[in-house]
Parts: structure tokens; C-alpha cells; sequence
């Protein structure tokens, strides 16, 4: 299995509700990455898990929360988001080093109303 | 940090026709990465070529490296409408994250 699995697809919601992300990948990797991707632009990293823990925090306002329940998952939890938070959001995995091959999902396409 | 540029920022050829693009970054490194993005959806990784290595191919895909010029390209032959995509490279460095350039965005017209 060299699937990353991101649920939901597509997600709208109020700039009122919390709502989370899902991510999850069962090769083994100890390295999950979330991205932030505005139209034609390239992804930007937004946090990375190393062994579940997190590692880096590329200054992302509160407003979102990363959570590593195991080494399979990641989750992004959302809360009081901003029109402007409107993106395609990417999840990704490797194996351990941070310049090793990223296996990505498909990616949630989330629009705040 | 390790970011790349790609250029040119947007490439449109025939069908059949081959596709260069062309890969810089500013530090060493240890390896480089392409990954191609279809709109809307995840980057796929398409190959990695290690720094002590110059030319590596895939199928329809040709990657060289330069590191004396901290350079690299990514030769499509043969392109295909489905080659029609978004294209960034990866310059890879222990303990670095990797940073996407604004990558290539390649139309192949039928």
C-alpha cells in the first residue's frame, strides 16, 4: 500500500465552525507533512511530524491545530478560519529523513464561507 | 531552508513534441527531486537523482544534473496530452524540509 488517504475531499464551512482533516498512511513512514496550496501557486509547508512528534511549525496561526494520534494518522483541526484560509489543503508522508521522497494524498479542497 | 526555481514558468508544445524545464537552487545538496502536479490534485513523484549522480532516466523521463552549476533538468519525450501538468523540482538537503519553487506549468496541446 503506497497510499496517503486524505478525507474529506472537499469541505465548506462557516468562518463559526471547527472542523477537522484527516490523513492516513500505512507504509511505515515517520514523517507527515501538511501543505497549504493556493491556486496556481506551489504548496507551502505548513507543519511536519517527525516519530509523532511535531517538529516544525512554519508559523501557522492558532486558528489551526495539527494533531499526531499515531504513527499512521495526522489530523488538521480548524477553527474560526478566514476567507483567505480558502486553499487545497496536501498531506504528505516519508520515510524518515526530511529530503527523502514525499508520497502526497490528493489533498482536501476546503472554501470558508 | 532549500527552495528551487523552475523555468520557465509556463511551457505549451505539441503533441509529441519534447519538454525541457529547467531546475536552480542556491546550496549543495544531496539530492534533487521532480514531482508533478495534475490540477487540483496531490504532487506525484516522478525521480530522484543523487548529487554524485549527472543523468538518470524513467520510461519517457530524462533527468541531468549539474551541481557545479547547481542546476538540473527534466526532458519529457515524446509528451502525451495526459503529460499536461504542473512540474516542480526539490533540491533535497540533510535536515532540511524541502520549500517548492513556483514550478513549470506544461500544456501539451493534441
Amino acid at each position: 500500500d503506497t497510499e496517503v488517504t486524505q478525507t474529506p475531499k472537499h469541505l465548506v464551512m462557516g468562518m463559526t465552525n471547527k472542523k477537522s482533516l484527516k490523513c492516513e498512511q500505512h507504509m511505515g513512514h515517520r514523517a507527515m507533512y501538511w501543505y497549504k496550496q493556493k491556486a496556481k501557486k506551489p504548496p507551502e509547508l505548513m507543519f511536519v511530524y517527525s516519530y509523532e512528534k511535531l517538529s516544525i511549525n512554519e508559523s501557522v496561526p492558532s486558528r489551526f491545530s495539527p494533531e499526531c494520534p499515531n504513527s499512521s494518522l495526522l489530523n488538521l483541526h480548524l477553527h474560526a478560519l478566514q476567507p483567505e484560509d480558502s486553499a487545497l489543503y496536501l498531506c504528505a508522508s516519508s520515510q524518515g529523513q526530511t529530503n527523502e521522497k514525499l508520497f502526497f494524498g490528493s489533498g482536501t479542497q476546503l472554501s470558508v464561507l | 531552508s532549500q527552495q528551487g526555481e523552475e523555468d520557465p514558468q509556463a511551457l505549451s508544445i505539441q503533441e509529441g513534441e519534447n519538454a525541457t524545464m529547467n531546475c536552480s537552487y542556491k546550496t549543495s545538496i544531496n539530492n534533487l527531486q521532480w514531482y508533478r502536479q495534475n490540477s487540483g490534485r496531490g504532487l506525484v513523484h516522478l525521480i530522484l537523482i543523487r548529487s554524485n549522480e549527472r543523468e538518470k532516466h524513467s520510461g519517457r523521463l530524462r533527468v541531468t544534473l549539474d551541481t557545479s552549476k547547481k542546476s538540473s533538468s527534466l526532458l519529457i519525450t515524446a509528451s502525451r496530452a495526459a503529460d499536461t501538468a504542473s512540474y516542480f523540482c526539490a533540491p533535497g538537503r540533510y535536515g532540511q524540509n524541502f520549500v517548492f519553487g513556483p514550478g513549470t506549468r506544461l500544456s501539451v496541446l493534441p
